[in-house]
């Protein structure tokens, strides 16, 4: 139980592209979901808590107008990346936390590989 | 913000050693997970912990939860060469959703 699924796995597009990425929880409802960034060598940095039905919550630093995050379903969150440039070239992974509460732990998508050429 | 520091960063080690990682916070989490993530794949869930002084087994893995809750470590025993990867913990303070991860320890173990 407790499967998320994140796709696509990896975009290779032009700068100036707009790119979406989608975020399920497979078997379960998640009022919650999460967005982070890894760089390289690096560990998880949170972007934003997506929640569903509501806008969402952006951490400091992160342009929401740029990273623009929907959540319209208890499945189901998107990313989009809009006028995607180099620099927004990352490992974007989200997760989602079973409802149960706030102990639960997050369960993870594989990640979505994004170059920007 | 909360600081959540792990250690070691790297550790390469030969197949049958065994080794700790450890995760220390100065302040008290409210539960605290151990992730292991293989490179280009999302962190996957090793275990929880939420009660201080908790100790759970994982077949060669052993996880403790400090009984003030504000450290935890993973042990390994006997490594073998499937445990390479990114282990991370992350914890949550006061109840709040998100949770703040550690740098996480690379780990290698050479056959």
């Amino acid at each position: 139980g407790a499967v998320v699924s994140q796709h696509p796995s990896w975009v290779i597009c032009k700068s100036g592209t707009s790119v979406k990425i989608e975020c399920r929880s497979l078997d379960f409802q998640a009022t919650t979901m999460f967005w982070y960034r890894q760089f390289p060598k690096q560990s998880l940095m949170l972007m934003a808590t997506s929640n569903e039905g509501s806008k969402a919550t952006y951490e400091q630093g992160v342009e929401k107008d740029k990273f623009l995050i929907n959540h319209a379903s208890l499945t189901l969150s998107t990313l989009t990346v809009t006028s995607a440039h180099p620099e927004d070239s990352s490992f974007y992974i989200c997760s989602a936390r079973l409802p149960r509460g706030s102990n639960q732990p997050q369960h993870f998508g594989d990640g979505t590989r994004l170059s920007i050429l | 913000t909360q600081l959540l520091e792990q250690s070691p960063q790297f550790l390469s080690i030969q197949e049958g050693e065994n080794l700790t990682v450890y995760c220390n916070s100065s302040s008290v989490f409210s539960s605290l997970q151990w992730y292991r993530q293989e490179p280009g794949e999302g962190p996957v869930l090793l275990v929880t912990v939420v009660t201080g002084g908790e100790v759970k087994k994982l077949k060669r893995l052993t996880f403790q939860f400090g009984d003030a809750r504000k450290d935890s470590s993973l042990h390994i025993t006997a490594a073998q060469p499937g445990d390479t990867g990114l282990y991370l913990c992350a914890g949550s303070f006061g109840g709040y959703q998100k949770v703040t991860f550690g740098i996480g320890t690379k780990l290698q173990v050479i056959p």
